[in-house]
């Protein structure tokens, strides 16, 4: 079975500070990969997707960046944070040939930026 | 302008009655529809998706699409506590590898025993 695993679960950072969330997905060789940010209780707004290792699309400019070492992993970063960055940060994956495919989410990433 | 928008914006009833959501697209590129649903604190799960004229059913879980007027609905029978959540009406683009879900603002759903 597929697991989608996000880390860390929370975080509260000082405008200004880095920061880095990761996603890993297990029992799934190539898959799309896809961040997504929620304001709360808010829609779901795409940032970045990924259908390759080394290969990410941003879809919106929000100061952010992110990148895909391994198959199986998704980093979301930034070198500076800024308030409007507070949100649930959500990792999803989904098989390839695009639109047509279902997507997983992961549990999700809370930020808190102060 | 948002291009699905969902209503109404939140919804209560009571244990074992219908909930009604609503979805409409103002984009004729979307073809087709997905419900998602999110508990909170939870990441989004989907419920399920509707790609041709009228309805179908899944357990206690009903959809409904009229392509003409791009219009879909979602119906939950028998509402339970555990049915408590968000509920996103979304939709795909039309083609390309990214999965590019368009999703309303939400439409939550407060199931009262």
């Amino acid at each position: 079975a597929q697991t989608i695993h996000q880390w860390p679960v929370a975080e509260i950072k000082a405008v200004g500070s880095p920061l880095s969330l990761g996603c890993t997905i297990k029992g799934k060789s190539s898959p799309n990969l896809y961040w997504y940010w929620q304001a709360t209780g808010g829609t779901l707004q795409q940032l970045f997707y990924s259908i390759t290792v080394g290969q990410v699309e941003s879809v919106v400019q929000l100061n952010l960046s992110a990148s895909r070492p391994k198959d199986d992993q998704f980093i979301l970063s930034t070198e500076k944070l800024l308030l409007s960055h507070s949100g649930f940060y959500l990792c999803a994956w989904s098989l390839g040939q695009g639109a047509t495919g279902q997507l997983y989410f992961g549990e999700g990433s809370k930020l808190t930026v102060l | 302008q948002q291009k699905v928008q969902q209503s109404p914006e939140s919804l209560s009833v009571p244990e074992g009655g219908m909930a009604s959501l609503n979805c409409t697209s103002s984009d004729r590129n979307f073809q087709y529809f997905w419900w998602y649903r999110q508990h909170s604190g939870e990441g989004p799960k989907a419920l399920m998706s509707i790609f041709s004229d009228g309805d179908k059913k899944e357990g206690r879980f009903t959809a409904h699409l009229n392509k003409a007027s791009l219009h879909v609905s979602l119906h939950i029978r028998d509402s339970q506590p555990s049915d408590s959540a968000l509920y996103f009406c979304a939709a795909p683009n039309s083609g390309g590898s990214n999965a590019k879900l368009t999703f309303g603002k939400g439409t939550k759903l407060s199931v009262k025993s």
